[in-house]
């Protein structure tokens, strides 16, 4: 149980194109579900939390009309990379919280995105 | 604000010896503590996690961590290290902010290496 998967795990793009990434928990209602990016060898950052039906809060240096969260039902996130540039090439990893388990987070398997 | 430092980039044991993994934190309130693992095309798994109570927490596959306030450390510890145990693992410190949802910060990571 508590699975979350992503899709794609892999995308190109060319820059200046969007690419969505979606992050689905599959066998539980998420309430909340975390985007995070993560560079090679350093940690996961957290970019935004989203609640379900209401709009995400960005951490602070996070631009929201790049990086644009959607949840719009209690199994699906999605984040959208708008005029994408080769610095946005990254992993992205989502998370999502079961209120019905505790204050768990449980990952999705991330989504590589490499902007050419 | 909170941080985490795993001062160990890079570990690698030979099977069956004992591992520990170093994790210190900064956090100005009793901490909420995780470690979780991360395999290649894999999400997060949390191994273990503390949030009171007894200091030494056992979790999943074997491995345990001890909590040490006066150290503000929460290391990682295996008796003996088994080869499916190679993977990046993750310390991380979240607060609880009492609205059901919390926000985690991971330290950069610990990559270990098996030895056959």
């Amino acid at each position: 149980g508590a699975v979350v998967s992503q899709h794609p795990s892999w995308v190109i793009c060319k820059s200046g194109t969007s690419v969505k990434i979606e992050c689905r928990s599959l066998d539980f209602q998420a309430t909340t579900m975390f985007w995070y990016r993560q560079f090679p060898k350093q940690s996961l950052m957290l970019m935004a939390t989203s609640n379900e039906g209401s709009k995400a809060t960005y951490e602070q240096g996070v631009e929201k009309d790049k990086f644009l969260i959607n949840h719009a039902s209690l199994t699906l996130s999605t984040l959208t990379v708008t005029s994408a540039h080769p610095e946005d090439s990254s992993f992205y990893i989502c998370s999502a919280r079961d209120r019905g388990r505790g204050y768990e987070q449980y990952f999705g398997p991330g989504t590589r995105l490499t902007v050419t | 604000a909170q941080s985490v430092t795993q001062p160990d980039i890079h570990i690698t044991v030979s099977e069956g010896a004992s591992l520990e993994l170093r994790c210190n934190y900064s956090y100005g309130a009793t901490p909420y503590l995780f470690w979780y693992v991360q395999s290649p095309g894999q999400g997060l798994q949390l191994l273990l996690k503390y949030f009171s109570g007894d200091t030494l927490v056992q979790g999943i596959k074997g491995f345990e961590a001890e909590f040490k306030r006066s150290q503000s450390s929460f290391n990682l510890r295996k008796p003996s290290v088994h080869w499916s145990d190679a993977a990046e693992y993750f310390c991380a410190v979240g607060p609880y902010s009492g609205a059901g949802s919390y926000q985690l910060t991971f330290g950069k990571g610990t990559k270990l290496s098996v030895i056959p």
